[in-house]
């Protein structure tokens, strides 16, 4: 069964350092999405990205986050000058074209550490 | 703006005994709603969802939910749980149309005891 997939697993930086979080969706899907986990809270969303642009971003996503889909496979976060705070877990999604599959598929998620 | 309340926090429960976790969603307009499920140590998995006709949805691993749009409740039910069913849930909700997001709630641990 087709799956969402993400590496690494768990990422640790120092405060001030970019870091690219990676996923690879579901191959025939579309619709792309980032949420993110902070420990014992909810999930919440960050960005989505239709046809090679974000088609809605969240207040947390502010100008140090960066998504891009830089082949046909690849769906990246980029943060820059990260910050104590960035530390949680991201989760990627993804979503088919069809009106009548809403659902989006979650990969298993990295774990940032920001020191 | 949508939102989603699931009240309870932790649900403790005896193995065979059944469940209901609680999710209220609060929304003007149609929406679409989700049960996911977390795992210790692992990603979020689709365990069911209404997106429009019965109201009544199942999974495949006995877990069923009911759309109350009256009530605007998606209550998760087990009429008996196992030990392999300890995890974290969440309800989600998505506003049909071109908002892409889902909304989560704050999540129910389910703890099944022996």
């Amino acid at each position: 069964e087709p799956e969402v997939t993400q590496t690494p697993s768990h990422q640790v930086t120092q405060m001030g350092q970019e870091v690219i979080l990676r996923c690879v969706p579901i191959s025939n899907h579309l619709y792309f999405y980032w949420y993110r986990q902070i420990l014992g809270q909810k999930v919440e969303f960050l960005v989505s990205f239709y046809n090679n642009e974000i088609s809605e971003k969240s207040e947390i996503f502010d100008d140090r986050f960066s998504v891009e889909r830089p082949d046909g496979s690849n769906f990246t976060l980029k943060i820059r000058s990260t910050k104590l705070e960035d530390s949680a877990m991201y989760f990627c999604a993804s979503r088919g074209t069809s009106g009548s599959a809403p659902e989006q598929f979650f990969g298993p998620g990295t774990r940032l550490t920001v020191l | 703006a949508q939102s989603v309340t699931q009240l309870d926090s932790q649900v403790p429960v005896f193995e065979e005994a059944p469940v209901e976790l609680r999710c209220n969603y609060s929304s003007s307009v149609s929406v679409y709603l989700f049960w996911y499920v977390q795992y210790p140590n692992q990603g979020l998995q689709l365990l069911l969802k209404y997106l429009s006709g019965s109201t009544l949805v199942e999974s495949i691993n006995g877990f069923e939910a009911e759309f109350n749009k009256s009530q605007t409740s998606f209550h998760l039910r087990k009429p008996s749980v196992h030990i392999s069913d300890t995890a974290e849930y969440f309800c989600a909700v998505r506003r049909g149309g071109a908002t892409n997001k889902l909304i989560f709630g704050t999540g129910t641990l389910l703890a099944v005891q022996p």
